[in-house]
């Protein structure tokens, strides 16, 4: 059964540093994999897909690379911001059933 | 704006009542899901929808009950629920259920308390 974990469960930073936000998963069978970030009681917005063939997917500030063979993702965030404060949730694309497994999010607060 | 759109954002309900729960997405998706994200737990998935047909059923008791009439609306059917189901309810399309490389789109949520 596959399970997806994230570390750490909270974080918190002052405005302007790097960050690296980590999720693993146990079943290396995925399709991709997918970054969302959540703000309190909204929904999921979409931040990078990597597919499975893939190593790493960019936009803007954001870095999300994959190892597939260690069952591990990181989503680097550069020169943080007050705004870039969300709940950040990982999730992987099942081969099975191709359902989306998600882990229990890592909670983001950047200081000014 | 995520081509996603769920109504209400947010619903009080008795018990005793029955409500429903919409979703419209403008994506030419043909898989839709209803998952359910409770305090501190991860998102647990419902139901899926692929081309209007039900796909899957995590399980879920039958006082939720989805309709799909389209591949553009999702309903979630809601009577005799109980306080602890209490929480968000979010709904997400995708190109295709089953075909691997496709990204999922969610939108904002239905904030659903139980009384």
């Amino acid at each position: 059964k596959q399970e997806v974990t994230q570390i750490p469960a909270a974080l918190s930073v002052p405005e302007g540093e790097n960050l690296v936000l980590n999720c693993s998963f146990t079943d290396s069978a995925i399709y991709n994999l997918q970054w969302f970030r959540q703000d309190p009681g909204k929904g999921l917005t979409s931040l990078l897909l990597i597919q499975s063939s893939q190593r790493e997917q960019t936009s803007g500030r954001l870095n999300a690379s994959l190892d597939k063979s260690s069952g591990r993702s990181t989503l680097y965030i550069a020169a943080s911001q007050p705004g870039d404060s969300a709940t950040y949730l990982c999730a992987v694309r099942q081969h099975q059933g191709g359902k989306l497994i998600f882990g229990q999010g890592t909670e983001l607060s950047v200081k000014p | 704006e995520t081509g996603v759109t769920q109504t209400p954002r947010h619903l009080v309900m008795g018990m005793t009542n029955k409500k429903s729960l919409k979703c419209e997405q403008h994506l030419g998706h043909n898989a839709m899901y209803w998952y359910k994200q409770s305090a501190k737990k991860p998102l647990e998935l419902m139901f899926v929808y692929n081309f209007k047909e039900q796909t899957e059923n995590n399980s879920v008791p039958s006082r939720f009950s989805p309709e799909c009439p389209n591949s553009s609306h999702l309903f979630l059917h809601l009577h005799t629920l109980q306080p602890e189901d209490s929480a968000l309810y979010l709904c997400a399309s995708s190109r295709q259920y089953g075909q691997g490389h496709t990204e999922a789109f969610f939108g904002q949520g239905t904030r659903l308390t139980v009384v």
